[in-house]
């Protein structure tokens, strides 16, 4: 059972670059969400999508693009990366948005 | 705005005291209260709490909802250092609002608990 996974787990890139996480979940869970977590502010939700091809804003979404063709994958672009999106980025899934989420492990990323 | 604040930011004790960690919040159409875990990794679960005055245990952890007072507090008894950890409160909301099933999160308790 491997639950939710996310990759890359770690990753440089250059200021301009565009990258894509990855978030992938097994559990067939309609809600899924992307949050990045920076020393100070928690975590933080960038989006979310409550189905597939259903997504909406959360609370920091300027400078990041998100998909979910298909209920398990929910890939994170940022498209024209910035120092300021250095950080963890944190996929998390539940059943109905109703309980409790659970979270992948995690993609460091680190803007240059 | 919707806030989750968190006190205190950071926290150092010795193994086997009692430790109490505070999250008050303003949200709209608040549904539940949960509690997470975080070592250096994904944050886990610890606790929801959705009923003012219910108390949820689990082992040494405890917490407990004031939806009339808007806090939540949790308790580590006979701390160890495996408890040591960022420990994350969370709000969520009633279905019907445009936030339903988003999380929001406070800055996080720092746990440092020393042999």
């Amino acid at each position: 059972d491997a639950g939710i996974t996310q990759s890359p787990r770690y990753k440089i890139t250059e200021t301009g670059r565009q990258v894509t996480l990855m978030c992938h979940q097994t559990w067939s869970h309609s809600y899924m969400f992307w949050y990045r977590q920076d020393l100070g502010h928690g975590l933080r939700l960038i989006y979310y999508s409550a189905a597939a091809d259903i997504t909406d804003k959360g609370e920091v979404p300027d400078g990041y693009v998100v998909s979910r063709s298909k209920t398990e994958n929910f890939p994170l672009t940022l498209e024209s990366a910035t120092r300021s999106q250095t950080s963890v980025y944190f996929c998390a899934s539940s059943w109905t948005g109703m309980e409790t989420q659970y979270f992948g492990p995690g993609t460091r990323l680190l803007v240059l | 705005e919707d806030k989750v604040v968190q006190s205190p930011l950071s926290l150092v004790v010795h193994e086997g005291d009692t430790v109490t960690l505070n999250c008050s919040y303003e949200v709209t159409n608040f549904r539940s209260l949960l509690w997470y875990k975080q070592e250096k990794k994904a944050p886990t679960f610890l606790f929801m709490l959705t009923s003012s005055g219910i108390e949820k245990k689990s082992g040494r952890l405890s917490s407990i909802l004031d939806k009339k007072e808007l806090f939540s507090i949790l308790n580590i008894t006979a701390t160890q250092t495996g408890d040591s950890a960022v420990y994350l409160c969370a709000v969520d909301r009633r279905p019907g609002g445009t936030s339903y099933g988003k999380l929001t999160f406070g800055q996080g308790t720092i746990l440092t608990v020393h042999p």
